[in-house]
């Protein structure tokens, strides 16, 4: 199946520093992408969708100031956590669905945020 | 898309078959069953997707009850690597943006 990249696969920073993940389709092209939170013990939490070339819609809640989501290739999406603070701490998971496999859904590995 | 209700946990002996349960009861005409799994730490691993008709492929077998209102997905002989999370989301599958809502989910453990 197709293959979607997360990096880094986790990054440790200090209060009020902003954070860069970015997630990558390796072997297709995605205009959408899909960007997810996960709290321990809990399941995934759509925040975001990215779309290549213009502007990201945010889920009802999640905060577009806070997580800045940049689309700018049909390859890479990235989100910044910006003036991250402790609980933003989360495992932060990215989608791209696959328009040659039916639109079959493939997730990165996963980015583990902990902000100190 | 229609909300899905699933056992919050199951066990389950390695070697066995294991059978794990999805009501949809507001399943709408159009729309499809999806399994996913996420193993610890991991993203989440797409199993396998059907619309009414049974389906297998490698990794497991998917059941839909003729009324569509729930379903089953069995791992024929589950492996201690099997020990996941598994989670059924029902959706659109011509939704080009493809964007899934994931519920609680069942936890499954195989034991030895």
């Amino acid at each position: 199946g197709a293959v979607v990249s997360q990096h880094p696969s986790r990054v440790i920073c200090k209060s009020g520093t902003s954070v860069k993940i970015e997630c990558r389709s390796l072997d297709f092209q995605a205009t959408t992408m899909f960007w997810y939170r996960q709290f321990p013990k809990q399941s995934l939490m759509l925040m975001a969708t990215s779309n290549e070339g213009s502007k990201a819609t945010y889920e009802q809640g999640v905060e577009k100031d806070k997580f800045l989501i940049n689309h700018a290739s049909l390859t890479l999406s990235t989100l910044t956590v910006t003036s991250a603070h402790p609980e933003d701490s989360s495992f932060y998971i990215c989608s791209a669905p696959d328009q040659s496999s039916y639109n079959e859904q493939f997730f990165g590995p996963g980015t583990r945020l902990t902000v100190l | 898309d229609a909300k899905t209700t699933q056992p919050p946990s199951m066990d389950c002996a390695e070697g066995r078959a294991a059978n794990l349960p999805c009501n949809h009861s507001t399943i709408s005409g159009n729309e499809y069953v999806y399994w996913y799994r996420q193993i610890h730490s991991q993203g989440p691993q797409y199993i396998i997707h059907g619309l009414k008709n049974n389906e297998t492929n490698e990794m497991a077998s998917l059941i839909i009850t003729e009324d569509r209102k729930s379903s089953t997905l069995i791992l024929p002989h589950a492996t201690l690597r099997d020990t996941a999370v598994y989670y059924c989301i029902v959706r659109v599958a011509t939704d080009s943006w493809g964007k899934l809502q994931f519920g609680a989910g069942t936890q499954v453990v195989v034991t030895p």
